[in-house]
């Protein structure tokens, strides 16, 4: 089955530390991306990639970074710049970037502080 | 500047009853516009889209959206709600042109009541 795969679905930083959040997808589409939500706030994109080795910052990228190496991975580091990274993170991909494409997305990773 | 809204943060039906969230947009040209929806703690799920021609559009489980261009909206609808449709349901917009934009509001959860 295609699909978006996140791990892992529940994750601890401890102050100071960075932390990785893996995406996965296998529906061979060139867009990613990743989006933090918040209770009341909705989606909040952080970063983007339309391609390989290429990627844009979002609404809120402060205290994150990503890398785009491979078509199906796009992982996003949370530093420890971040300073209120307790959230809920969505990674989602798309076929394109020009607006009209349907994103679909991974169930979800849940970041929380020790 | 392209937006949306959703004026409704709660929304409550019970059972059987017709279910209409509303959403309103801002933006310069016809924008290509989306509901989807999330059940907790998990990602997002295309519901309909509308990019042109009839403003009617049809989607899964059951619901439709209509664009009004007068109004700047493109409500939800649903006859009539099943338990299964208690969930938090999002508005989005994608840009026509220019640089990427993706935007979503702030979502509308729903109750229902047995």
């Amino acid at each position: 089955d295609g699909g978006i795969t996140q791990s892992p679905k529940y994750l601890f930083r401890k102050e100071g530390q960075n932390v990785t959040l893996s995406c996965e997808q296998n529906l061979n589409h060139d867009a990613m991306y990743w989006y933090r939500q918040d209770p009341g706030q909705g989606l909040r994109l952080i970063y983007y990639s339309q391609i390989v080795n290429d990627f844009q910052k979002g609404d809120i990228a402060e205290g994150y970074s990503v890398s785009r190496e491979k078509k199906e991975s796009f992982p996003l580091t949370v530093t420890s710049a971040q300073k209120n990274p307790t959230a809920f993170y969505l990674c989602a991909s798309s076929i394109g970037t020009s607006g009209r494409e349907t994103q679909y997305f991974g169930p979800g990773t849940r970041l929380l502080v020790l | 500047a392209q937006s949306v809204t959703q004026p409704d943060i709660h929304i409550t039906v019970s059972e059987g009853a017709s279910l209409e969230l509303r959403c309103n947009y801002s933006y310069g040209a016809t924008p290509y516009l989306f509901w989807y929806v999330q059940s907790p703690g998990q990602g997002l799920q295309l519901l309909l889209k509308y990019f042109s021609g009839d403003t009617l559009v049809q989607g899964i489980k059951g619901f439709e959206a209509e664009f009004k261009r007068s109004q700047s909206s493109f409500n939800l609808r649903k006859p009539s709600v099943h338990w299964s449709d208690a969930a938090e349901y999002f508005c989005a917009v994608g840009a026509a042109s220019g640089t990427y934009k993706y935007i979503f509001g702030t979502g509308t959860r729903l109750k229902v009541l047995a």
